[in-house]
């Protein structure tokens, strides 16, 4: 079956602990990104990578790490977070990037910053 | 700026009617547009797109109409059933784009 794979889904954590948000696709995608989603803003991009080894940033990428070593995996890295990084991040992986770009969406890992 | 903008945050439409999802975006240079659907505690899923040299497409109950000229994109859902509630958003791309620009989302809610 053809997904997106997010872990953890559910993480609590307190400030200034760095933590690690995996991301695995199976579909052999080229490009993988990362998303936020907070209310009332949409989904914002954070990072993305277009192949392996080859990482740049989105719109919100402030205090957000990314690495890209083996095709399947896009990790999301917080070295030092903060509460205003409490939101609900998605990981997606496509074919190609612009034009008939479908992308695949992860299940979400809703994270809490204390 | 909001280059893609659902300026409805939410609506509610009864079983078997039509509902209607609009989308504005302001970037001329989009030409692919998409529809993602999302339950609560799940990510989006795709549902329907359409090509800027399109000006209508359709699948099943589910069909998206572009206006290029006014910068315009709806997408209809007819009947409506009460599975359809669920958060829509619109998304967009360039052909060298490295991402879709999402709007804010429509809550949606079908009411049987």
């Amino acid at each position: 079956e053809a997904q997106v794979t997010q872990n953890p889904r559910y993480l609590i954590t307190v400030t200034g602990k760095k933590l690690t948000v995996t991301c695995s696709q199976n579909m052999n995608h080229e490009y993988m990104s990362w998303y936020r989603q907070d209310p009332g803003l949409g989904l914002r991009q954070i990072y993305y990578s277009m192949n392996v080894e080859v990482t740049d940033k989105g719109d919100v990428p402030e205090g957000y790490k990314v690495s890209r070593k083996e095709k399947r995996n896009f990790p999301l890295i917080l070295e030092s977070p903060s509460p205003n990084q409490t939101s609900l991040y998605f990981c997606a992986s496509s074919r190609r990037t612009g034009g008939e770009a479908e992308a695949f969406f992860g299940q979400g890992t809703r994270l809490t910053v204390v | 700026d909001q280059q893609v903008k659902q300026n409805s945050p939410s609506l509610s439409v009864q079983e078997g009617r039509i509902s209607i999802l609009n989308c504005d975006y302001t970037n001329s240079m989009f030409d692919y547009f998409l529809w993602y659907k999302k339950y609560p505690a799940e990510g989006p899923t795709f549902l329907i797109s359409i090509s800027s040299i399109k000006d209508k497409n359709e699948d099943g109950r589910f069909t998206v109409f572009l206006n290029k000229s006014a910068k315009h994109l709806s997408l209809h859902i007819v009947p409506s059933q009460p599975g359809d509630s669920a958060v829509y958003f619109c998304a967009a791309s360039t052909q060298a784009g490295t991402a879709l620009i999402f709007g804010k989302g429509t809550t949606l809610s079908v009411s049987s």
